[in-house]
């Protein structure tokens, strides 16, 4: 069966320090992969996504950027995070053709 | 495009209480629809989804849905609340190209015991 995981859980990181977010899945090969971000009261935000290694597509511009360097391992990062990056993160990854996607645990970001 | 609108942003039943969450949707393909759960401080788990065949779908922990085309709906219910139903509902349909589903806002259940 198929799992995916996002580490860390949780990240308390300073205005303007880097950030990096992994996000493994494990049991199926080349999947679409995707970085959401909920930010508080608001709903789901679709990030970036990805339809194979070292292809990444951006939704939003901002201050994040994210990377494919293998099949299944899925990086959302920063170079200088804001105060604005504060959120939950999910990573997710898509089921062929009906399209529902399956999500990691998430991680909570603060940033201070 | 697609789009999905839910109804209350936040619902509050008592426990044994019939639970009705209200999804409306627009889609210009024929529409695969889900409904998500995400509890505190977790990621989104599928509830149950529908793509075709039979309209009335049933999921995991005593949820169904029933897809109505003529109302464009999807609602979601379980006949009696349970104090672990409280958390936050998603619905979705499935989008165009590359967007896999496009989400409502959600509905955060409370439950009162």
């Amino acid at each position: 069966s198929q799992t995916i995981h996002q580490w860390p859980a949780t990240l308390v990181q300073p205005v303007g320090s880097p950030l990096s977010l992994e996000c493994t899945v494990e049991g199926t090969s080349n999947p679409n992969l995707y970085w959401y971000r909920q930010a508080a009261g608001r709903g789901l935000q679709l990030l970036f996504y990805s339809v194979g290694i070292g292809q990444i597509s951006s939704e939003v511009p901002q201050n994040l950027s994210a990377s494919r360097p293998q099949d299944r391992q899925f990086i959302l990062s920063s170079k200088k995070l804001l105060l604005s990056d504060s959120g939950f993160y999910l990573c997710a990854w898509r089921r062929g053709t009906t399209g529902e996607l399956f999500f990691g645990e998430g991680s909570r970001l603060t940033v201070l | 495009a697609q789009s999905v609108t839910q109804l209350g942003s936040h619902v509050s039943v008592s426990e044994g209480a019939l639970v009705l969450l209200r999804c409306n949707y627009s889609s210009s393909v024929p529409p695969y629809l889900f409904w998500y759960v995400q509890y505190p401080n977790q990621g989104l788990q599928l509830l149950l989804k529908y793509t075709t065949g039979a309209t009335l779908v049933k999921g995991i922990n005593g949820f169904e849905a029933e897809f109505k085309k003529s109302e464009t709906s999807f609602h979601l219910t379980k006949p009696s609340a349970h104090m672990s139903d409280a958390a936050e509902y998603f619905c979705a349909v499935r989008a165009s190209g590359n967007t896999p589903l496009v989400f409502g806002k959600g509905t955060r259940l409370s439950v009162i015991a």
